[in-house]
């Protein structure tokens, strides 16, 4: 069966510090990968999209990786804030099927 | 500014009672959907729609249907709603096809079955 997993325990950094999540998935072939952000009590909102020929995609302080061989995408934030605090969701494709992995707590501490 | 919108914000309802939550997207999107999210559990879609009147089954239909009677429309329906059925319900619309864009995210619903 199709499975997307993320990192099961909440990250706890200190501001200024990197980041990293992690997504790994099994039988799917994606064509590309999402990454979403959800604050408490509020739907999730779109952060990144990274295709399957793309090794590397940056948005301002975020960076997520791609590897199709490995099966799995990594999500930083660089130089965190507090402000950064959510939960991150990554998200795949299976023809018009779009599913989320559970998702990853992160706190930063100022 | 591009917006997906649920009927309610908060709803309670007794066991047994037929429960229809309310989505509706201005956005002109082919593709909805629904899932529940519950702690531990992160998001599992429930139905799916990519057209009007066309709908797919997700992981989790079990004691739920859905009707797509209009593109902007797409409505959630519990036919006899159970204790295990509380939980936060979102909706999202998106754009057709395998390129897709992103998704868009509705408020959210939370459903107490009391």
């Amino acid at each position: 069966s199709q499975k997307i997993e993320q990192n099961s325990e909440a990250l706890n950094i200190q501001e200024g510090k990197t980041a990293t999540l992690t997504c790994n998935y099994t039988n799917y072939s994606p064509a590309y990968l999402q990454w979403y952000r959800q604050d408490p009590g509020r739907g999730p909102v779109f952060l990144l999209l990274i295709r399957e020929n793309e090794k590397e995609k940056r948005k301002e302080r975020l960076k997520v990786t791609f590897d199709t061989t490995l099966k799995q995408s990594l999500f930083h934030i660089t130089a965190s804030q507090p402000a950064d605090s959510a939960t991150y969701l990554c998200a795949l494709s299976n023809d018009y099927k779009l599913s989320f992995g559970a998702g990853t707590t992160v706190t930063v501490r100022a | 500014d591009v917006k997906v919108t649920q009927s309610s914000r908060y709803l309670v309802k007794r066991t047994g009672e037929k429960v229809f939550l309310e989505c509706v997207q201005d956005m002109d999107h082919e593709n909805m959907f629904w899932y529940r999210q519950d702690p531990g559990l992160g998001l599992r879609l429930i139905y799916f729609s990519y057209d009007v009147k066309m709908k797919e089954k997700g992981d989790i239909p079990e004691g739920y249907s859905v009707s797509r009677e209009k593109k902007e429309r797409f409505s959630l329906i519990l036919e006899s709603a159970s204790t295990n059925q509380t939980s936060m319900y979102l909706c999202a619309s998106s754009l057709e096809g395998h390129e897709n864009t992103e998704a868009f995210f509705g408020q959210g619903t939370r459903l107490t079955v009391v």
